[in-house]
């Protein structure tokens, strides 16, 4: 089946670190990918997404490449700042009459001044 | 901008009430979502809807129901409420643009339901 694997947190970075968090995915097709956000009191906004193999999504100076031959979508930023603060879902799509998201369980990344 | 609200941030209720959970969108979006949220687990799919009066079960649709009147409105009914649904509880929309179905899934800002 369908599935989405992503690093357990929380991740605790100094401003400016380099950011990895990791996300796995299995399934059967070929899902589009993606990243949300969620920040604090909040619910998830879309962060960026990839529709096919080799694809690179980017936003805010977050980015993650489709990787089909490892099965991968990881999320990088170079530079993070105190409001990147937030938990972080990896998900696929899936479709089945509509569009439907399989989400994996959320990263929590806390960034210190 | 793409506007998803529900109709309380926080609510409490006992063990047996039936609730009632609503969400709006203003973006005449055809397709709609029920989902919840716990810690390790992610969010995972409990209704979902792609026209009025059209509903379809998610992965975990027990204990639950779901009724769409009108395009603009989904609401999420706990028949009977159990702690065990004590949650926060995520609703989205994604339009049909052009007969097909887009991918991006607008959320709203969560209910947080604790069952007493």
């Amino acid at each position: 089946g369908n599935s989405v694997t992503q690093m357990e947190g929380p991740v605790t970075l100094s401003e400016e670190a380099f950011l990895t968090i990791n996300c796995t995915y299995t399934a059967t097709g070929y899902p589009s990918l993606f990243w949300y956000v969620q920040y604090p009191g909040e619910g998830l906004q879309l962060l960026l997404k990839a529709t096919k193999a080799d694809d690179k999504g980017s936003n805010k100076g977050f980015e993650a490449t489709y990787r089909k031959e490892t099965t991968s979508f990881h999320l990088e930023k170079g530079s993070v700042q105190v409001s990147d603060s937030a938990v972080y879902f990896c998900a696929l799509s899936r479709y089945s009459g509509t569009y439907k998201y399989i989400f994996g369980t959320g990263t929590r990344l806390k960034v210190l001044a | 901008d793409v506007k998803v609200t529900q109709s309380s941030r926080y609510l409490v209720k006992r063990t047996g009430e039936k609730v009632f959970l609503e969400c709006v969108q203003d973006m005449d979006h055809e397709n709609m979502f029920w989902y919840r949220q716990d810690p390790g687990l992610g969010l995972r799919l409990i209704y979902f809807s792609y026209d009025v009066k059209m509903k379809e079960k998610g992965d975990i649709p027990e204990g639950y129901s779901v009724s769409r009147e009108k395009k603009e409105r989904f609401s999420l009914i706990l028949e009977s409420a159990s702690t065990n649904q004590t949650s926060m509880y995520l609703c989205a929309s994604s339009p049909r643009t052009s007969g097909r179905t887009q991918e991006t899934q607008y959320f709203g800002p969560g209910t947080r339901l604790l069952v007493l």
